[in-house]
């Protein structure tokens, strides 16, 4: 059973524009959400994060928007850059014990 | 880099075979997490240890086993492995017992099960 989900496996977005990547979560229990990124042969490394107290966080160009009563979290990249091409997770947690990750979505920003 | 060291990097063994994954975490970090990633699949959360106990079982197979060690090194043990095995491991670190810090991740163990 997937707790959380990312709809899309890829999106294509040109340099200089806005990168909105979805996921979708099922259990209303989880409290605390985060965004990773993974490049190609790395591990994914931390981007951003929300707590469900809140409903958007901003670090630079990436925002995450949270909406608890449609269980869905957004991750706003604005400007996208070339370097911002790499696959994207997110996951949630429940009080902070085990996360779930959803399936990841590829980013491609083309110059 | 993340300062998680995860060895080997790479690791091609047989059906039915047994290995053993290891993994260091940062420096001063008490909670070690195992992920697995298998093909168009997400991080599917294995286990977690904190400060050498099991602090958190998830999707872990009876097959596979893990532990932490005193000087918190973690190993991910996979014994009787079968072709679905084959996956990317990962490992990462959190200072914190129940994981409302972030996770710091290792660049992952590809097994691959021939």
């Amino acid at each position: 059973d997937q707790q959380v989900k990312q709809n899309s496996p890829s999106l294509s977005v040109q340099e200089g524009r806005i990168s909105i990547l979805n996921c979708d979560y099922t259990n209303s229990m989880f409290d605390y959400f985060l965004w990773y990124k993974k490049y190609p042969a790395e591990g994914p490394t931390f981007l951003i994060s929300i707590s469900s107290i809140k409903d958007k966080n901003e670090d630079g160009r990436f925002t995450v928007f949270l909406n608890k009563s449609a269980k869905h979290l957004s991750l706003h990249i604005v400007p996208s850059q070339p370097g911002d091409s790499a696959v994207y997770f997110c996951a949630a947690s429940e009080h902070g014990n085990q996360f779930y990750f959803g399936t990841g979505t590829s980013l491609t920003v083309i110059p | 880099d993340s300062g998680v060291t995860q060895t080997p990097k790479h690791l091609i063994t047989a059906t039915g075979q047994r290995v053993t994954l290891r993994c260091s975490p940062r420096s001063g970090d008490l909670s070690v997490y195992w992920y697995q990633q298998s093909l168009d699949q997400g991080l599917q959360f294995l286990i977690q240890y904190y400060n050498g106990e099991e602090r958190a079982k998830g999707n872990i197979l009876e097959r596979f086993s893990a532990q932490q060690f005193p000087d918190l090194h973690s190993e991910l043990n996979l014994s009787s492995l079968e072709l679905g095995d084959s996956a990317l491991y990962f490992c990462a670190s959190s200072s914190s017992r129940t994981g409302d810090e972030k996770l710091f991740f290792g660049s992952g163990t590809q097994l691959s099960v021939l």
